[in-house]
């Protein structure tokens, strides 16, 4: 158990579907942040929010939608999909601070866009 | 500009055998490194970090890693294998000033043969 929690586990979607991902921090972090994970690719960090604002977005698509309504709570709705982002997508924490602070990882979210 | 490489993509040692997963950087300045594993259907977990401290760093489960400046690596090491060390393993680099983004090697999957 790392303290980060992200459900559902498993998804399969159409890309007409609309779903969302969670994601909960139990570590009481100030910075979240989401990855997208694919097979040989390096992970690419998709958004970042500080003190629930957002302070990066990595050029992502506007089908990906990132919400952070409170320190410990990330979302990510995804809506009309193509396959090709069938990924592993992870919710990362971290303590900003001065510094060096590890990042704290869920399991993530195994995503197939059908 | 900072990147990591990863020497191999592919390691497989035999139970009871040294371990030793490459990995080498480029930075512009002092360097805070990092080893990450993942293990299969789950999350990234740090098994270690260097940062400007001592430069042989102990991780969790007997893994270590030595901060070689001069050769620009940061080799990860465990004397003895264990079946359960078979995992993704990734080479991390995070710039110690205000970018603190994380750069990610593709990662190395290490097998441990019976």
């Amino acid at each position: 158990e790392t303290g980060v929690t992200q459900t559902p586990r498993h998804l399969v979607m159409g890309m007409t579907n609309k779903k969302s991902l969670k994601c909960e921090q139990h570590l009481g972090h100030n910075a979240m942040y989401w990855y997208k994970q694919s097979a040989k690719k390096p992970l690419e960090l998709m958004f970042v929010y500080n003190f629930k604002e957002q302070t990066e977005n990595n050029s992502v698509p506007s089908r990906f939608s990132p919400e952070c309504p409170n320190s410990s709570h990330l979302f990510l709705h995804l809506h009309t999909l193509q396959p090709e982002d069938s990924a592993l997508y992870l919710c990362a924490s971290s303590q900003l601070k001065v510094g060096d602070t590890e990042a704290f990882f869920g399991q993530g979210t195994r995503l197939t866009v059908v | 500009a900072q990147s990591v490489t990863q020497l191999d993509s592919h390691v497989s040692v035999s139970e009871g055998t040294p371990v030793l997963l490459r990995c080498n950087y480029s930075s512009s300045y002092s360097p805070s490194l990092f080893w990450y594993v993942q293990h299969p259907n789950k999350g990234l977990q740090l098994l270690l970090k260097y940062t400007s401290a001592a430069t042989l760093v102990k991780g969790i489960n007997g893994f270590e890693a030595e901060f070689k400046k001069s050769e620009t690596s940061f080799h990860l090491t465990k004397p003895s294998a264990h079946m359960s060390d078979a995992a993704e393993y990734f080479c991390v680099v995070r710039n110690a000033g205000n970018n603190r983004k994380l750069i990610w090697g593709l990662g190395t999957s290490l097998a441990v043969n019976p």
